[in-house]
């Protein structure tokens, strides 16, 4: 599975949007960008995931660049609760694929303050 | 979304007894589920995969007598760690594999403290 970049901390205003990168350039064709955040002292929460046209769902949306090297997950108007960790993960999505699992890197600290 | 429910929450065991956690698909059969461990201030690392009906497949490092996995039933994984010593102080969170392509849903985690 190709590796991320994600920066190690980021801040963000009560209300605003959170804009998240992720970098993916070894990213092969059939790999997915999956996200998912981790509350404190809690298992991780599926956000979204997408190939290579942008997605939306009542939780975020993400955008993915046109060579799919990198990616943005945006968090429209973040609240106190969506402080957590967030998690960017590239990964062949099909049934003969290791069983599906998933391995984490080791993610954004996203800080959402007042 | 799927539920993933996780049993118990936490425990505190002394060294050299060994425990068993819990992971359940509640509403949805799961014939894939995965044990992840994490340490204070660092990511999650999976340990190994659950599949029912066979044996778990472990990563790389990780002892398979020393965790044992057993995955009898569609809806239930467990994870027993067993002669437990205070390295093994971690929290411990199960995964299940479910609708397409390939969501996780996660159980709320158990803190494992060994005294």
């Amino acid at each position: 599975d190709a590796k991320t970049t994600q920066p190690t901390s980021m801040d963000c205003a009560e209300g605003r949007a959170a804009n998240l990168p992720c970098n993916h350039s070894t990213i092969s064709g059939n790999e997915y960008v999956y996200w998912y955040r981790q509350i404190h002292s809690q298992g991780p929460q599926y956000i979204i995931h997408g190939l290579k046209n942008n997605e939306t769902n009542e939780m975020a949306s993400l955008i993915i660049t046109e060579d799919r090297k990198s990616s943005t997950l945006i968090l429209p108007h973040a609240t106190l609760r969506d402080t957590a960790v967030y998690y960017c993960i590239v990964r062949v999505a099909n049934i003969y694929n290791q069983g599906g699992k998933l391995i984490f890197g080791q993610g954004t600290e996203l800080s959402v303050k007042p | 979304g799927a539920v993933v429910s996780q049993h118990p929450s936490w425990v505190i065991c002394k060294s050299g007894t060994s425990v068993k956690i819990e992971c359940r698909s509640l509403d949805f059969q799961a014939t894939t589920m995965f044990w992840y461990r994490q340490f204070p201030k660092q990511s999650l690392m999976l340990m190994a995969t659950s599949n029912e009906g066979s044996k778990a497949t472990y990563e790389q490092g990780v002892e398979k007598d020393k965790f044992l996995i057993n995955h009898a039933s569609l809806t239930l994984s467990t994870l027993t760690v067993t002669s437990a010593h205070p390295e093994d102080s971690s929290f411990y969170i199960c995964s299940a594999k479910f609708g397409g392509p390939e969501k996780l849903f996660f159980g709320s985690g158990t803190q494992l403290s060994v005294l």
